[in-house]
């Protein structure tokens, strides 16, 4: 069975303070990947990032990083000096080789107060 | 924006009745994937099209069915409507196959109310 779980299902933080978005998936597929996706208010999935299940590195992209932890079947997702356009509901997605389809977590409302 | 485009943004149905949802893909996109997003949940995958061939289907009813046409845009057709179908719904249109291996661009969704 795939499956995602994003437990937080909503957080608030201060402008410029520091936000982890947890993830842990589920998979018997040895080949997967791994997506965050971004949805504003508008409703658009936006892309974030796509992580290959061989690719254990860390990722930083601004102020975004991605900590993918095969051990633990975890991708975590910080984003650091948030900002309040980060304001959105996030969603956590898993791809495994069989299939073509995205599995979505629950999402993580995160709300930055200025 | 993503250069996908849905139509119509809201939509308010009676129970019973059918609808058509629309989607154009980003140019150059072949693929086309339909998720029904309820309300405080997660995307659910409903169906693929690619090359105008149905290419996986999730969990969803026969009551829920698609096109693809030569252009690659795409429709989904619900008849029967419950009230349960009361969601967002999202088209994702990318290149090729698998779709993991690509891009896939997200439109801003049709929001469905049935009554």
């Amino acid at each position: 069975a795939q499956k995602v779980t994003q437990a937080q299902t909503e957080i608030s933080v201060v402008e410029k303070e520091d936000v982890t978005l947890d993830c842990v998936y589920e998979t018997r597929d040895t080949t997967y990947y791994l997506f965050w996706y971004k949805q504003p208010p508008s409703g658009e999935l936006v892309f974030l990032i796509r992580r290959n299940s061989f690719d254990e590195q860390n990722e930083i992209s601004g102020r975004y990083s991605w900590n993918f932890q095969k051990s633990t079947s975890s991708f975590n997702f910080t984003i650091t000096a948030s900002q309040v356009v980060d304001s959105a509901v996030y969603f956590c997605a898993l791809s495994p080789n069989t299939g073509n389809q995205f599995y979505f977590g629950t999402g993580t409302s995160l709300t930055v107060i200025p | 924006e993503t250069g996908v485009t849905q139509s119509p943004t809201h939509l308010i149905k009676t129970r019973g009745q059918q609808v058509t949802l629309r989607c154009s893909s980003q140019s150059g996109h072949n693929t086309v994937s339909w998720y029904q997003q309820a309300l405080g949940q997660g995307p659910q995958f409903i169906f693929q099209y690619y090359r105008e061939e149905e290419n996986g289907r999730g969990n969803f009813p026969p009551r829920f069915s698609g096109l693809q046409f030569p252009n690659y845009s795409s429709e989904l057709n619900v008849n029967a409507l419950e009230l349960d179908d009361s969601a967002l719904y999202l088209c994702a249109s990318s290149f090729g196959l698998p779709v993991r291996n690509t891009e896939a661009f997200f439109g801003q969704g049709t929001r469905l109310t049935v009554v």
